[in-house]
């Protein structure tokens, strides 16, 4: 148990549908990320939210939509993905944005048919 | 920008022998530098990090890392491996930028009896 919760842990979606993916965290932390982690890739950092405040990463495409409501929760809204967006979702918190130890969740596996 | 290279994406061990796992890293000034674990259907745990204080560090299951800088290098040992210490192997620098932290492609440890 990391602190860090995502459900759900699977999720299988055609490209038209709307799903959302959800994140919580009870360790006081500041910051949530969401990486995507691909199979032979390093792991990507899609977004940050510091202090509830989105940090952007502009080389994230649209059809991904965060919203960090507090700061013990976070989602990632998923609309007409494509298949190549098939892979691990890993939501992850730490206690500010310096770059010290980050905690993560145990994932969500995306499939896009 | 900072960066780390994984100098191999599968490492075979035996039972009880000794494991090495490399990581080279690219810093223009003196890193922060992390190894972290995934085991099967997990997320990302932090197994020791290195902040500049004692070049050798000790982390969690009897793994340590050594930083050395004339080597720029920060590899992962543990003197006898364990069943259950097959996962994937994160090493990770410290960074400036949006993406705080940089991940290796990682480096797979399989463990036989």
């Amino acid at each position: 148990e990391t602190g860090v919760t995502q459900t759900p842990r699977h999720l299988v979606m055609g490209m038209t549908n709307k799903k959302s993916l959800k994140c919580e965290q009870h360790l006081g932390h500041n910051a949530m990320y969401w990486y995507k982690q691909s199979a032979k890739k390093p792991l990507e950092l899609m977004f940050v939210y510091s202090l509830e405040e989105r940090v952007e990463n502009n080389s994230v495409p649209s059809r991904f939509s965060p919203e960090c409501p507090n700061s013990s929760h976070l989602f990632l809204h998923l609309h007409t993905l494509q298949p190549e967006d098939s892979a691990l979702y890993l939501c992850a918190s730490s206690q500010d944005r310096s770059g010290n130890t980050i905690y993560f969740g145990e994932g969500s596996w995306l499939t896009v048919v | 920008a900072q960066s780390v290279t994984q100098l191999d994406s599968h490492v075979s061990v035996s039972e009880g022998t000794p494991v090495l796992l490399r990581c080279n890293y690219s810093s223009s000034y003196s890193p922060s530098l992390f190894w972290y674990v995934q085991h099967p259907n997990k997320g990302l745990q932090l197994l020791l990090k290195y902040t500049s204080a004692a070049t050798l560090v000790k982390g969690i299951n009897g793994f340590e890392a050594e930083f050395k800088k004339s080597e720029t290098s920060f590899h992962l040992t543990k003197p006898s491996a364990h069943m259950s210490d097959a996962a994937e192997y994160f090493c990770v620098v410290r960074n400036t930028g949006f993406q705080k932290l940089v991940f290796g492609t990682g480096t797979r440890l399989l463990v036989s009896p």
